[in-house]
């Protein structure tokens, strides 16, 4: 079966600008969650959405947000980007059994 | 809070030498863990998770990882090192929340794996 889908794999922005990450998790799996890589800070968990519904929420500020439609397909948003916000999204279903992680969208603001 | 230790920034070690990657952890409950691969530029590979049972876990690629629930560790271990397994290796924990419902995955800082030929 098909794995997680992050789309688009690369990204430029401006600072000041907003930007929308997508992600299409394995079919059947209803659990989506986000995280940030960075070299300095590592892995950190952004959201988590359950069937429509956010479950948990990391530490990151308000810019930051997402939503899951019927299909499970998440979205995230990052508005008023800033040179910080640079950093590998990824993106990862979840079943009983596991979490299966999509390769991912490198975001570049400049 | 939930927690994970990965002490070593990185790991080098021969080709054909057995290779060990350390993590340690912190949760409240019963742990679940977990370790992801990562190769440059690509998401995270699952390798082999731990959720009850063997406290050996067998996985992808000939590794295998150890439960240790009194040293609170879950080590990585392979007998017999290749130069392709050279990665970032991240150890994971997850437990449940007071309210029933599962947490996030926490990763810890990853090891750097170098396999020299």
């Amino acid at each position: 079966k098909a794995g997680v889908t992050q789309t688009p794999r690369y990204l430029i922005k401006t600072r000041g600008q907003q930007v929308t990450l997508s992600c299409s998790p394995i079919s059947g799996h209803r659990s989506v969650s986000w995280y940030q890589q960075t070299p300095g800070q590592g892995l950190q968990f952004l959201f988590e959405y359950f069937s429509e519904t956010q479950r948990n929420k990391g530490n990151f500020p308000g810019r930051f947000s997402g939503r899951q439609f019927s299909n499970s397909r998440s979205e995230m948003n990052v508005s008023t980007l800033e040179l910080g916000d640079s950093a590998l999204y990824l993106c990862a279903s979840r079943d009983d059994y596991g979490y299966t992680f999509g390769s991912g969208t490198r975001l570049t603001v400049v | 809070a939930q927690s994970v230790a990965q002490p070593e920034d990185q790991v080098n070690v021969a080709e054909g030498n057995p290779l060990t990657v350390k993590c340690t952890y912190s949760v409240s409950g019963n742990p679940y863990l977990f370790w992801y691969v990562q190769y440059p530029n690509r998401g995270l590979q699952f390798l082999l998770k731990y959720i009850t049972g063997d406290n050996l876990v067998k996985g992808s690629y000939g590794f295998e990882a150890e439960f240790n629930k009194s040293q609170t560790s879950f080590h990585l271990k392979k007998p017999s090192a290749l130069v392709s397994d050279s990665a970032l290796y991240f150890c994971a924990v997850r437990d449940w929340g007071s309210s029933g419902s599962a947490r996030q995955l926490t990763f810890g800082s990853g090891t750097q794996l170098t396999v020299l030929p």
